[in-house]
């Protein structure tokens, strides 16, 4: 069955730093990666997809599926990125609806 | 546009009841998911619902039940209900294409329950 990792439950760095939220993932076809994002007392949001291969908010992340990986990485943070982040796997498949997550990392950005 | 909306926000049951959660889709979508947001984890799939039929379903029990009207909003019902069954429980709309993709899910506010 697939399963969406992400090690670190909170993480904190100061405004500036760069940020490296970490998604590894099992899944034995090629799956469909996703990050969402939860800002205070807000709804859950998509932040971005692989497919895209865009940049929302200066956040990037990129499919290893060597590493069956999908960081999501920031180079300079900045305090409205404080929020809780989950990553997300659909399975492959036109008739493969659900979305199986992680269980989220608290991003805490200092001024 | 309001975007999805659920109801209620809150309540709170008793182990053994029944209850009924409703949501709305946005605006132009025509396909309902709901997940099950235990505290401290991430949503868990419960299954979706298009063209009023259950198209997928997780890993959850058959007191978990729902429906789609044909103004495709939902309602999620919970039979027998368990301690265990106090969650976030999120609902999530999307619009299904020709080809049967699947896009960008929006998410609800949630509806929390609590068993006691």
């Amino acid at each position: 069955a697939q399963r969406v990792t992400q090690p670190e439950k909170l993480l904190s760095v100061f405004k500036g730093a760069p940020v490296e939220l970490k998604c590894n993932y099992s899944y034995s076809g090629s799956p469909e990666l996703f990050w969402y994002v939860q800002y205070s007392r807000q709804r859950l949001q998509l932040l971005l997809r692989h497919i895209s291969r865009e940049s929302i908010k200066g956040f990037t992340a990129d499919l290893n599926k060597g590493e069956t990986s999908f960081h999501l990485k920031k180079p300079f943070a900045q305090e409205e990125d404080s929020a809780m982040y989950y990553c997300a796997l659909k399975e492959s498949g036109g008739s493969n609806y659900k979305l199986t997550f992680g269980k989220g990392t608290l991003l805490t950005v200092n001024p | 546009d309001a975007g999805v909306t659920q109801s209620p926000t809150h309540l709170i049951k008793t182990r053994g009841q029944q209850v009924t959660l409703r949501c709305s889709p946005k605006s132009g979508h025509d396909t309902v998911s709901w997940y099950q947001q235990a505290l401290g984890q991430g949503p868990q799939f419960i299954f979706q619902y298009y063209e009023e039929e259950e198209r997928q379903r997780g890993n959850f029990p058959d007191r978990f039940s729902g429906h789609q009207f044909p103004n495709y909003s939902s309602e999620l019902n919970v039979n027998a209900l368990l301690l265990g069954d106090s969650a976030l429980y999120l609902c999530a709309s999307s619009l299904v294409g020709g080809r049967m993709r699947i896009y960008e899910q929006y998410f609800g506010p949630g509806t929390r329950l609590t068993v006691t």
